[in-house]
């Protein structure tokens, strides 16, 4: 079966730091690759989509994938207390649906 | 552009009842997501639609649950009858192609639905 597997958190970090989310993957047939963030009540909405191997930077996110390792990760640098909500790793296997992970809830703090 | 459009918002049912939940995707998009969010999970599908075709359904409780595209634009989703873990957060999406491609998903605002 394949996984998408997050650590739940919550990661706490202070205001103007780089906040790291993790996210590893089960099957090396994947495609593309999604962080979405959801707001507590809100429904997801698309932040950073990578398909091939190194950085994507857009604004203070930059996501990273490494497909021999089976991760992809996401960088928020100047967390501010706006980027407080739950990130989820979504990978899109070839063939087939988007498989999303449990989310990883950030908090910064003041 | 207009978003992914969903209704209604809040549904509170008691078990066994039936319940019913409409959207219609963003113009233009050819395919349509229904998801279910249970709390502290991440969304898992129920139903993919290209077009007014059933691309993937094997997660759809099909004994009870049913969705339909008749037309190839909107979408409904019933449920019949209501059972107690069905109290999540049922999440319309759509993209402009389905499976083959990369095309990044967008999610409608939701229906929270309370089964009591």
């Amino acid at each position: 079966q394949k996984e998408v597997e997050q650590n739940s958190g919550p990661l706490s970090v202070p205001e103007g730091a780089i906040a790291s989310l993790n996210c590893t993957y089960s099957d090396r047939v994947s495609q593309s690759f999604f962080w979405y963030r959801q707001y507590s009540g809100k429904s997801p909405e698309l932040i950073m989509s990578i398909y091939s191997n190194g950085d994507k930077e857009d604004g203070r996110f930059t996501a990273q994938l490494n497909k021999a390792s089976q991760y992809v990760s996401l960088l928020i640098r100047d967390s501010q207390p706006s980027d407080s909500a739950t990130y989820l790793c979504a990978v899109k296997y070839i063939a087939s649906k988007l498989t999303f992970g449990t989310g990883t809830r950030l908090q910064v703090t003041l | 552009e207009a978003g992914v459009a969903q209704s209604p918002r809040y549904k509170i049912i008691e078990k066994r009842q039936s319940v019913a939940f409409w959207c219609n995707p963003i113009s233009g998009h050819a395919t349509l997501y229904w998801y279910q969010q249970i709390l502290g999970q991440g969304p898992k599908l129920l139903i993919q639609f290209q077009n007014n075709g059933v691309v993937d359904d094997s997660q759809l409780p099909k004994d009870r649950f049913s969705a339909e595209r008749l037309k190839g634009v909107d979408s409904t989703l019933k449920i019949q009858p209501a059972k107690l873990e069905d109290s999540a957060v049922y999440l319309c999406a759509s993209s402009l192609e389905g499976t083959q491609s990369n095309q990044p998903q967008h999610f409608g605002d939701g229906t929270r639905l309370s089964i009591l």
